[in-house]
């Protein structure tokens, strides 16, 4: 099967600009997730969607960041404006309860470089 | 903040079991040990998940104490191709469960 994919792989900005990252999830999964991934640490959590419904984003900056996962199948994550610490690699991740637990399958990521 | 600790790194001669520990002493009875693992430049990937058995799937083995309060991975026959750092993480496997990752463990395996 396809797994999830993710665009563009990379992008560069410069601050204050706004930029968008698309991710399309493994057919038939209905959760998505987006993550943040600065150098060095680990992945975090920043929004989770059930189909086209928000599960949690309580570490989402909402004042800059927003997303929305249209007919429950595609996402998009936008950040406007960008800031020099939100340069960090964004993972998105899809999963669904099949077999009654939580794998999640990852895509590659798109790195962003605020300069 | 994650519930679990991983040392920072370990390494590993290729060819020899890799025993990645994993602390999770806050774990709560129906939350489950996962591991995923990230190779460079790639997103993490799903090794193996129990709850309270250990469990063997091809990739790995998963140890955990009978106390649950810890659990070790076993990579039986490392390869070079697994260096990686690997991620401990509990959660549940059901409702609106949220996936916390620490720092992981970065393991280097030697020739």
């Amino acid at each position: 099967e396809a797994g999830v994919a993710q665009s563009p792989r990379y992008k560069i900005i410069e601050k204050r600009q706004s930029v968008a990252f698309w991710c399309n999830p493994i057919s038939g999964h209905a959760t998505l997730y987006w993550y943040q991934q600065i150098l060095g640490q680990g992945p975090k959590l920043l929004i989770q969607f059930q189909n086209n419904g928000v599960v949690d984003d309580s570490q989402l900056p909402k004042d800059r960041f927003s997303a929305e996962r249209l007919k429950g199948v595609d996402s998009t994550l936008k950040i406007q404006p960008a800031k020099l610490e939100d340069s960090a690699v964004y993972l998105c991740a899809s999963s669904s309860l099949a077999g009654g637990y939580n794998e999640q399958f990852f895509g590659p990521g798109t790195r962003l470089t605020v300069l | 903040d994650a519930k679990t600790t991983q040392p920072t790194s370990m390494d590993c001669a290729e060819g020899r079991a890799a025993n990645l520990p994993c602390n999770h002493s806050t774990i709560s009875g129906n939350e489950y040990v996962y591991w995923y693992r990230q190779i460079h430049s790639q997103g993490p990937q799903y090794i193996i998940h129990g709850l309270k058995n250990n469990e063997t799937n091809e990739m790995a083995s998963l140890i955990i104490t009978e106390d649950r309060k810890s659990s070790t991975l076993i990579l039986p026959h490392a390869t070079l191709r697994d260096t990686a750092v690997y991620y401990c993480i509990v959660r549940l496997n059901t409702g609106g469960f949220k996936t916390i990752f620490g720092a992981g463990t970065r393991l280097f395996v030697k020739a």
